[in-house]
């Protein structure tokens, strides 16, 4: 089975833009959560998505936006980019259903915002 | 609200040298316990859970993580590191029963040096 696929990689913005990231969810998996690594906050949870819904979110202010699409690709947008959303966004794919489910982590696509 | 602990931001090691990383988390309810490994620009790979029964899990290349719940620590362990393993390692827990977000640690820079 293939992995989780994220694309861009790369990608380097400036301040006021936008940007759209996508993952790739492994075949069959149905749940898409996203993450935000930094150096200062580490690891932070943004969203879950699963069947085309946000199923979950974390404390990030509304410029975070995703969605989900019927064969389970997500994308994550942010808008109006500050300095600070610099980071590496990773997604993690799972079936989405039961009492525990492992997380597949994608590469990740690191955003540099300047 | 459940928190995890790693209170080495680094841990330099010679080679064939025993390694503890430490990992305490706190919860209220029963959770899962995961250690993951990141490689530069790589994403997270699991290396080992804890969900149920035996206390002491293992992973296919040689480390292993006790749960200690009276002491609510996950410690991850080998007796025997390789330059391979230089790598940052993060312990992350999930609520069990609840929704799959996984809290993260700030993580452990594994340095192994010849």
């Amino acid at each position: 089975k293939a992995g989780v696929t994220q694309t861009p990689r790369y990608l380097i913005k400036t301040r006021g833009q936008q940007v759209t990231l996508s993952c790739s969810p492994i075949s069959g998996h149905r749940s898409v959560s996203w993450y935000q690594q930094t150096p200062g906050q580490g690891l932070q949870f943004l969203f879950e998505y699963f069947s085309e819904t946000q199923r979950n979110k974390g404390n990030f202010p509304g410029r975070f936006s995703g969605r989900q699409f019927s064969n389970s690709r997500s994308e994550m947008n942010v808008s109006t980019l500050e300095l600070g959303d610099s980071a590496l966004y990773l997604c993690a794919s799972s079936p989405g259903t039961g009492q525990y489910n492992e997380q597949f982590f994608g590469p990740g696509t690191r955003l540099t915002v300047l | 609200a459940q928190s995890v602990t790693q209170l080495d931001s680094q841990v330099p090691v010679f080679e064939e040298a025993p390694v503890e990383l430490r990992c305490n988390y706190s919860s209220s309810v029963s959770v899962y316990l995961f250690w993951y490994v990141q490689y530069p620009n790589q994403g997270l790979q699991l290396l080992l859970k804890y969900l149920s029964g035996s206390t002491l899990v293992e992973s296919i290349n040689g480390f292993e993580a006790e749960f200690n719940k009276s002491q609510t620590s996950f410690h991850l362990r080998k007796p025997s590191v390789h330059i391979s393993d230089t790598a940052e390692y993060f312990c992350a827990v999930i609520r069990g029963g609840g929704f799959q977000k996984l809290v993260f640690g700030t993580g452990t820079r594994l340095l192994v040096s010849p």
